[in-house]
């Protein structure tokens, strides 16, 4: 069975960059088949699809975030991630990464499998 | 870009009874790529509906969807306990991600 597990540092500084790996078990990140992502929600707050990778390296950002945002795959580690540059407090949140199927034709499509979560605190 | 309205943003209920979910999109969805979310206190998305209407593996057969266009609903035909939670929106299928998602509903104990 998939499992998704988020790392991170929990408190970040203003002005410096965030970065976040997820670890996935139970199945390779190098398919064809899936697209792996980052999914955020500030306290009290809706869900925010903020970036997402495929295996080939493509990779897709959300406009809001799109100037600070890196995605990137480390597949001997099977692992994914994300960077976020010039955090403020406006990007404290949970952040969740995301399994989600994609079509033969490219389509991607919702996401199936979610990790727990790791909360990042934005302040000095 | 798709905007989602869900309403109404809050549905106080009582074990038992029905929920009924609205999820407006602001242009048509293809194809019925629309799926719905649970989220309880502390824990992740679980994903309920995908397809506007098909079930997600081990979703009880309580979890309905339905709609097509613009306008799609989830129904909880009879609320358990554990039910109470909220509930998300989320348009898909096309070749550049990522996809907005609805506000959200709290569907909550009266």
């Amino acid at each position: 069975q998939l499992h998704l597990q988020e790392s991170g540092p929990g408190l970040v500084n203003p002005s410096e960059t965030l970065s976040l790996t997820c670890a996935v078990s139970g199945g390779s990140i190098s398919t064809g088949r899936y697209y792996w992502g980052w999914i955020r929600q500030p306290p009290g707050k809706g869900l925010e699809c903020i970036g997402t990778i495929y295996f080939s390296g493509n990779s897709y950002y959300n406009p809001s975030v799109e100037s600070r945002v890196t995605t990137s795959m480390d597949t001997s580690r099977n692992q994914f991630s994300l960077t976020l540059s010039s955090v403020t407090a406006a990007d404290t949140a949970v952040y969740y990464c995301a399994r989600g199927l994609v079509t033969e034709s490219y389509y991607y499509h919702y996401m199936d499998i979610w990790g727990k979560g790791t909360t990042v605190t934005v302040s000095s | 870009e798709v905007v989602l309205t869900q309403s109404p943003g809050t549905l106080s209920l009582s074990p038992g009874e029905r929920a009924t979910l609205s999820c407006r999109a602001s242009q048509t969805i293809g194809t019925s790529y629309l799926a719905w979310y649970q989220q309880k206190p502390g824990q992740a998305p679980r994903l309920l509906i995908y397809g506007a209407s098909s079930r997600a593996t081990g979703i009880p057969d309580r979890f309905s969807g339905s709609g097509s266009g613009t306008d799609f609903t989830l129904t909880i035909s009879k609320l358990e306990p554990e039910d109470f939670a909220v509930y998300y929106c989320q348009h898909y299928g096309t070749p550049r991600p990522p996809f907005t998602f609805g506000g959200g509903t709290k569907v909550e104990i009266k």
